[in-house]
């Protein structure tokens, strides 16, 4: 157990639909970053969150989106859900926003049918 | 574009046998390059990180081989064991402008006992 916690592990939903992935990060940490990764883009970050605040942005798509609550917990907003957004997506801690030391969840798996 | 480009995509190796996996990047601002270990259902999981001011950094059977000048860095696994059967990932990333790591596109190694 990575002490990342993600729900739900699996998902399997229509497309159109909206989805919202959970996140909790290791104990002490602030930053929380999320990942897809998918068979043929490999791990492409998503987006950073550090202590509540967005601090980077990747290649994240505008139905996607995230936010970081004060427990530090954070959750990606997946929505208008099209075939090609199945993937594992990932979470990963660290305790500062520079991200040595990437602790990962073990993932959900969304499956848009 | 992939920042990081990592090869073979997949590996046999004899157990005892020696496992090296390959990543080049361009961007010569990374100044920090972690191996992450994926077993099947899980997140990654940091495996071992070099930085650029050393050539080689050796963990147990695992070792990182750096080549600053040609902008490539290396995995080598001594004494490969059926254990070490996974997906390994490289990844970059520059810490003093971004969080955001970039990761090479996977590796998948099978040893054979």
């Amino acid at each position: 157990d990575s002490g990342v916690t993600q729900t739900p592990k699996h998902l399997i939903t229509a497309t159109g639909q909206r989805v919202t992935l959970r996140c909790s990060p290791r104990s002490g940490d602030l930053s929380v970053y999320w990942y897809q990764q998918s068979l043929d883009q490999g791990l492409q970050f998503l987006i950073q969150y550090y202590n509540g605040e967005e601090r980077a942005k990747g290649n994240i798509l505008e139905r996607f989106s995230a936010q970081q609550f004060p427990d530090l917990h954070s959750e990606l907003n997946l929505s208008s859900l099209e075939l090609g957004d199945s993937a594992l997506y990932f979470c990963a801690s660290s305790v500062d926003g520079v991200g040595y030391g990437y602790t990962f969840g073990s993932g959900t798996r969304l499956t848009v049918v | 574009q992939q920042q990081v480009k990592q090869s073979p995509q997949s590996l046999i190796v004899q157990k005892g046998g020696i496992s090296i996996i390959n990543c080049a990047y361009e961007n010569t601002a990374f100044d920090y390059f972690p191996w992450y270990q994926q077993f099947p259902g899980k997140g990654p999981a940091l495996l071992i990180a070099i930085r650029p001011d050393v050539s080689e950094k050796k963990e147990g059977r695992f070792t990182i081989s750096f080549n600053k000048s040609a902008k490539q860095f290396s995995l080598h696994i001594m004494d490969s064991q059926p254990g070490d059967s996974a997906t390994y990932f490289c990844a970059a990333n520059q810490s003093n402008t971004g969080n955001q790591f970039y990761f090479g596109t996977g590796t998948s190694l099978t040893v054979i006992p």
